[in-house]
């Protein structure tokens, strides 16, 4: 089955600890991308990846860092997490052709608690 | 940042009526899709409709697209309960980064 998963899927962590979020794909996708969402602001974009060893910043990458070695896998990490930072994180992959998306398959998002 | 913003926020609908909700967006784009998420769940992708594009169907889901004033709206037919959700459109720029709107939540009464 075609899909994106994340984990954990839920996590509660004191500031200040280093954590890290997994995203795995099975579908080949070049593009992979990490979005938070808070109450009343939609989806904003984090970090995106458009192959191995390719990433770049999005809107809000500030105490975020994420790496891609493998085409599958794009893990995002907490390096010193915050409050502000308590959030639900998605995971999303896309086929990438040329500068224009298909459509964006999401995994199931992980609902994260910094205390 | 945030390109789209959807109108309404909320949205509530007798079953079987008919639910609209519009997308305005700010540059010019590559393609606009619109997403469904169920109460905290991933994000569905609905349809994508290209700048070319003015009007697009998928079974009772139409979208339009008018570039010259920046907006597409979602027509989703004959509602169901199953469609209580949040729906979201996305904008493509051509600069690598989808952009989302904030979301209308439609609320569907049996």
């Amino acid at each position: 089955e075609a899909q994106v998963t994340q984990n954990p899927r839920y996590l509660i962590t004191v500031t200040g600890k280093k954590l890290t979020v997994t995203c795995s794909q099975n579908m080949n996708h070049e593009y992979m991308s990490w979005y938070r969402q808070d109450p009343g602001l939609g989806l904003r974009q984090i970090y995106y990846s458009m192959n191995v060893e390719v990433t770049d910043k999005g809107d809000v990458p500030e105490g975020y860092k994420v790496s891609r070695k493998e085409k599958r896998n794009f893990p995002l990490i907490l390096e010193s997490p915050s409050p502000n930072q308590t959030s639900l994180y998605f995971c999303a992959s896309s086929i990438l052709t040329s500068s224009s998306y298909n459509e964006q398959f999401f995994g199931p998002g992980t609902r994260l608690t910094v205390l | 940042s945030q390109q789209g913003e959807e109108d309404p926020q909320a949205l509530s609908i007798q079953e079987g009526e008919n639910a609209t909700m519009n997308c305005s967006y700010k540059t010019s784009i590559n393609n606009l899709q619109w997403y469904r998420q169920n109460s905290g769940r991933g994000l569905v992708h609905l349809i994508l409709i290209r700048s070319n594009e003015r009007e697009k169907h998928s079974g009772r889901l139409r979208v339009t697209l008018d570039t010259s004033k920046k907006s597409s709206s979602l027509l989703i037919t004959a509602s169901r309960a199953a469609d209580t959700a949040s729906y979201f459109c996305a904008t493509d720029a051509g600069d690598y980064k989808l952009s989302f709107g904030a979301g209308t939540t439609v609320t569907v009464r049996a």
